[in-house]
């Protein structure tokens, strides 16, 4: 079992939907929680992070951890054609410098 | 140029020979590591550095050599390329100044391996 599980997708929304990206994780050591946007033959770029449970909002961005069910989750509020990029979601222990990442969900909103 | 880059973009080897994948930041941090990105894998660790002269392996070292004598640049070598290598690599670094460790990732290197 890996340690970060994440639907690769693809998944493909009408513009203005809402979308929400999970990902589960298995090492209850992890503390921080962090999503990369990937746009196509780019580099993954940071997006959002939370420290352990609760939520983190960032304009149409919400971050979501569940640290009981180990869940993690970002929501995307009026999503836009330019929102349509591969989402991965990291996580790492406290005080590690390596990152775990999920295999990342390839997202396609649609004008 | 400011940042991390990464070269050449696009490479196309054939199996056996030997390849150097470049990375320089201009940064100056600590951290340095190389992934390789892969349909149904997601990113994978190969290697990472914390500091000049200071190296260790990650998810999927073999096949691969790394070195970093100088603070901005960490080198990738596949010193017998297979077709297996074939994949997107990316060069990321960190200064770990925040506790959730933000990396900073370079544009990638496209390597084919015929």
């Amino acid at each position: 079992q890996k340690e970060v599980e994440q639907d690769p997708g693809p998944l493909s929304v009408p513009e203005g939907a809402i979308v929400s990206l999970n990902c589960t994780y298995s090492n209850s050591a992890f503390q921080y929680f962090m999503w990369y946007r990937q746009y196509s033959r780019k580099g993954p770029e940071l997006l959002m992070y939370t420290y352990s449970s609760g939520n983190k909002e960032d304009g149409r961005f919400t971050a979501q951890v569940d640290k009981s069910s180990k869940y993690i989750s970002l929501f995307i509020r009026d999503s836009q054609p330019s929102d349509s990029a591969t989402y991965l979601c990291a996580t790492s222990k406290g005080g590690s410098e390596k990152l775990v990442f999920g295999k990342g969900t390839k997202l396609t909103v649609n004008p | 140029d400011a940042g991390i880059t990464q070269s050449p973009r696009y490479k196309i080897t054939e199996t056996g020979r030997q390849v150097t994948l470049m990375c320089h930041q201009t940064w100056s941090h600590s951290y340095m590591f190389w992934y390789r990105q892969d349909l149904g894998h997601g990113l994978r660790l190969i290697y990472y550095s914390a500091a000049a002269d200071i190296t260790d392996k990650g998810e999927v070292p073999d096949g691969y050599v790394v070195s970093r004598s100088k603070t901005e640049n960490f080198p990738l070598t596949l010193e017998s390329a297979t077709r297996s290598q074939t994949s997107v690599y990316f060069c990321a670094s960190s200064d770990f100044s925040r506790s959730y460790n933000e990396q900073f990732f370079g544009p990638g290197t496209r390597l084919t391996v015929l």
